[in-house]
């Protein structure tokens, strides 16, 4: 069974330093990994996927993640965090492989202190 | 542009009542998903239908049905609403065909209490 984890429910950056949310993931094949972004009252936004090729992937608003097969990791980053990038952040895996299902994590909230 | 549109945005229903959730989307998926969101459960997929006429089972799909009305539309129904359903449910939609349109399109959301 595929699954991910995200092992902060909550990260504090101040605006400006460098942000990191972590993601780990299993599956049984090769990978698709997926960040979507939730504001609050609000639907999942598509951030970025890794599908294949390049281990860092960029995607809008200025993020970016690492996919890392050897640590089975995929954590999203962005270099100088914004006030607005405050928001539940969620990330979610599915099978290269296998059917449409995709799994998600729990979701780690990023709070972005002025 | 809509997306992906749900109906209602907020419900709420009495322990026994039934409901039916709509979900339409405009952008010629294939795929489409519901999911629920609960506080520290992240998002658990109910049901899915991979390409018109296909619905399947996802994670938790107990106390729910699904119909796939057509491309566009793909709806929720719970016969028997009971105090742990509720939640606040997404209907998502994907191309579904290829490796490289596998990301989902979220609609804003039904936020469901049952009393």
């Amino acid at each position: 069974a595929q699954s991910v984890a995200q092992p902060e429910d909550q990260v504090n950056v101040a605006e400006g330093n460098p942000l990191t949310v972590k993601c780990t993931y299993s599956v049984s094949g090769n990978p698709y990994l997926f960040w979507y972004v939730q504001y609050p009252n609000r639907g999942l936004q598509f951030l970025l996927k890794y599908i294949t090729g390049d281990n860092l992937v960029k995607g809008s608003y200025g993020f970016e993640a690492e996919f890392n097969k050897s640590q089975t990791s995929f954590h999203l980053k962005k270099p100088s965090a914004l006030v607005s990038d405050s928001a539940l952040y969620f990330c979610a895996v599915r099978d290269s492989g296998g059917y449409q299902k995709v799994t998600f994590g729990t979701g780690t909230k990023l709070q972005v202190i002025p | 542009n809509a997306g992906v549109t749900q109906t209602p945005k907020f419900q709420v229903l009495k322990t026994g009542q039934s409901m039916t959730l709509q979900c339409a989307q405009d952008m010629n998926h294939n795929s489409m998903y519901w999911y629920r969101q609960d506080p520290g459960m992240g998002l658990r997929l109910i049901y899915y239908s991979a390409s018109e006429g296909t619905t399947d089972k996802g994670e938790v799909p107990n106390g729910y049905n699904v119909s796939r009305l057509n491309k566009r539309e793909f709806s929720l129904r719970l016969e028997s609403a009971a105090p742990s359903q509720t939640s606040v449910y997404f209907c998502a939609s994907s191309r579904g065909q290829g490796a490289r349109n596998t990301e989902a399109f979220f609609g804003q959301g039904t936020r469901l209490t049952v009393v």
